[in-house]
């Protein structure tokens, strides 16, 4: 069974501009995660997607926001990046949501440097 | 804020066992205990997880001691590949808590 795959696998974008990127889950998966990794914050939570509806959301501006598919698919867009932005952004997908005995099963990452 | 306190790091002699600790003294009867690992640069990769019984799979296992206080993960023969952060993590537990809420981890060298 293919894994958690994500694209674009690296970015570099501008100040100011707007960026999407794109995850799909392993086949059957139904729950979409996003979360953030930088130096200094480590591994945090952005969003939790299930069944196209946001379930849950991590401690982020406005300007992090998500979306998910009738297949599960999901994308994530940040706008008028900033310096603090470049990170590497993961995906993990779950069986389901809202249980925590459920593991989840992470992506490669896009690697997102801002300018 | 993590739940969890790991040392931050720790060797280990290839081809030894390798015993990470991790105590999560506040863990409330419905909280998992999760580990992940993470090699330089990839995504985090799921290890093991388990509730109050121990745990093996074929990558690990996880025991965790009665109270459920602190838990043990085992890499029975580690690798050089086998070199990563480890995250152990105490998920669950109210609404809103189904994410994984990761700490700084424990850094894994394997030496040859």
């Amino acid at each position: 069974k293919a894994g958690v795959t994500q694209t674009p696998r690296y970015l570099i974008k501008t100040r100011g501009q707007q960026v999407t990127l794109s995850c799909s889950p392993i086949s059957g998966h139904r729950s979409v995660s996003w979360y953030q990794q930088t130096p200094g914050q480590g591994l945090q939570f952005l969003f939790e997607y299930f069944s196209e509806t946001q379930r849950n959301k991590g401690n982020f501006p406005g300007r992090f926001s998500g979306r998910q598919f009738s297949n599960s698919r999901s994308e994530m867009n940040v706008s008028t990046l900033e310096l603090g932005d470049s990170a590497l952004y993961l995906c993990a997908s779950s069986p389901s949501a809202g249980r925590w005995s459920y593991e989840q099963y992470f992506g490669p990452g896009t690697r997102l440097t801002v300018t | 804020d993590a739940k969890t306190t790991q040392p931050p790091s720790m060797d280990c002699a290839e081809g030894r066992a390798a015993n990470l600790p991790c105590n999560h003294s506040t863990i409330s009867g419905n909280e998992y205990v999760y580990w992940y690992r993470q090699i330089h640069s990839q995504g985090p990769q799921y290890i093991i997880h388990g509730l109050k019984n121990n745990e093996t799979n074929e990558m690990a296992s996880l025991i965790i001691t009665e109270d459920r206080k602190s838990s043990t993960l085992i890499l029975p023969h580690a690798t050089l590949r086998d070199t990563a952060v480890y995250y152990c993590i105490v998920r669950g537990s109210g609404a809103g808590s189904y994410q994984l809420t990761f700490g700084k981890g424990t850094k894994l060298s394997v030496i040859p």
